[in-house]
């Protein structure tokens, strides 16, 4: 069964590095997104992406965030100068653009501390 | 009022009984409603999806959604151990647009 993989499973970095974190949605799908999770709280949404651009984002994505699709596969969340409040779970997901329901489809998730 | 409320529980229940999990929401712009399993530092998992009101079945899980009330349930029969987990609501407004979600509620089945 097709699925969404991430990499790296966990990223450690020191506070004010760049790091970058890479999805490889389903096949096919066409909508992208990145969601994360901080320890002991909701999952929360940070951007959408459809058609090689940003559709949606949230006040979280600020100007420290970006997101690219730099090929036909990868999906990559990058944050520039990482602070402590960003160590936390960020999830991958994609959905078709074919169902008319929401079924977004999650990675196993990114682990980032940032000491 | 937080757009999406979920009792974070924790739930215990005894192997074979039904659990009920319940979600409010305030914002009538959602149509969309989900269910995610999680277990521990893993991704949510994708377990029943709804479009707006009335019920779904799937084996041993049914989703509920009145929109009259803006409540959600989920119940599980016959539950396993297996189903201890996290379970989390989601909505959206549209089809693809970005999902809302509760804070989870933690659900332990004993033997």
């Amino acid at each position: 069964e097709p699925e969404v993989t991430q990499t790296p499973s966990h990223q450690v970095t020191q506070m004010g590095q760049e790091v970058i974190l890479r999805c490889v949605p389903i096949s096919n799908h066409l909508y992208f997104y990145w969601y994360r999770q901080i320890l002991g709280q909701k999952v929360e949404f940070l951007v959408s992406f459809y058609n090689n651009e940003i559709s949606e984002k949230s006040e979280i994505f600020d100007d420290q965030f970006s997101v690219e699709r730099p090929d036909g596969s990868n999906f990559t969340l990058k944050i520039r100068s990482t602070k402590l409040e960003d160590s936390a779970m960020y999830f991958c997901a994609s959905k078709d653009g074919i169902t008319s329901y929401n079924e977004q489809f999650f990675g196993p998730g990114t682990r980032l501390t940032v000491l | 009022q937080k757009e999406v409320e979920q009792d974070p529980g924790p739930l215990s229940v005894p192997e074979g009984a039904i659990v009920s999990l319940n979600c409010t929401y305030s914002n009538s712009a959602f149509q969309y409603f989900m269910w995610y399993r999680q277990y521990s530092r893993k991704g949510p998992e994708l377990l029943m999806y709804t479009y707006s009101s009335g019920n779904k079945e799937d084996g041993r899980f049914t989703a509920q959604v009145d929109k009259s009330s803006k409540y959600i349930s989920l119940f599980i029969r016959d539950s396993q151990p297996s189903d201890s987990a996290t379970y989390l609501c989601a909505m959206s407004a549209s089809s693809y647009g970005k999902l809302t979600f509760g804070q989870g509620t933690i659900l332990t089945v004993h033997p």
